[in-house]
């Protein structure tokens, strides 16, 4: 199992929908969380911090389940310029000290 | 302004040719970190480094050497033993605390000639 699993996708939703992203991860002892955004032939963005209350950034929503070991990042209104994978990352607390990148999910908004 | 320069933009290597990509960080960050994204494919990590003078392998290190002999700066050489070294590279760098997220350079695409 990979230490942190998301849906390829795509999405295809039209402008204005909501459309909402689940990312697993396998170790529970697992203890910081991020979406970031990366834009065709570009680098990462951090997009937000995922807090274990839930957090909110205008049209974005992430949330996070401690109990099903997934994250989940929820936009609203979603406008052209939302067209990016959304990548999920963890910090899954091994020995080693680095974040572990979820492959990403691609998101398209239409017209 | 503060962040991450990676360079060069673009960089082809010939057989047998060894080649280093450059990321300097003025972020007075501790940590640093090498990652290879193939197209379609998400992060792998390479190397990273918490401290200077200390670096450690990540997933996919072979093929690969770095140096970090300056806070700031924390080059990658691909060396000709990369038998496979077309993708995109991309440089980070952190806070030095588990919950800190990474802050990444603009990336460097290698390719074979």
């Amino acid at each position: 199992r990979k230490e942190v699993e998301q849906d390829p996708g795509p999405f295809n939703v039209p402008e204005g929908a909501t459309v909402a992203f689940n990312c697993t991860y396998s170790n529970s002892a697992s203890q910081s969380f991020f979406w970031y955004r990366q834009d065709c032939r570009k680098e990462p963005k951090l997009l937000m911090s995922v807090y274990s209350s839930g957090n909110e950034d205008g049209r974005f929503t992430a949330q996070l389940n401690r109990a099903s070991q997934y994250i989940s990042l929820l936009i609203r209104d979603s406008k052209l310029s939302d067209s990016a994978t959304y990548l999920c990352v963890v910090n899954p607390y091994t020995g080693r000290r680095a974040l572990t990148f979820g492959s990403g999910t691609r998101l398209q908004v239409q017209p | 302004d503060g962040g991450i320069t990676q360079s060069p933009k673009y960089l082809f290597r010939k057989e047998g040719q060894n080649v280093t990509l450059s990321c300097e960080q003025n972020l007075n960050h501790d940590a640093m970190y090498w990652y290879r994204q193939d197209p379609g494919q998400g992060l792998r990590l390479i190397y990273y480094s918490q401290i200077v003078n200390d670096f450690q392998k990540g997933d996919i290190a072979e093929g690969y050497s770095v140096s970090r002999e300056k806070k700031e700066s924390f080059p990658l050489t691909v060396t000709s033993a990369q038998k496979n070294p077309t993708a995109f590279y991309l440089c980070a760098s952190s806070i030095d605390d588990r919950n800190q997220p990474q802050h990444f350079g603009d990336g460097t695409r290698l390719s074979i000639l």
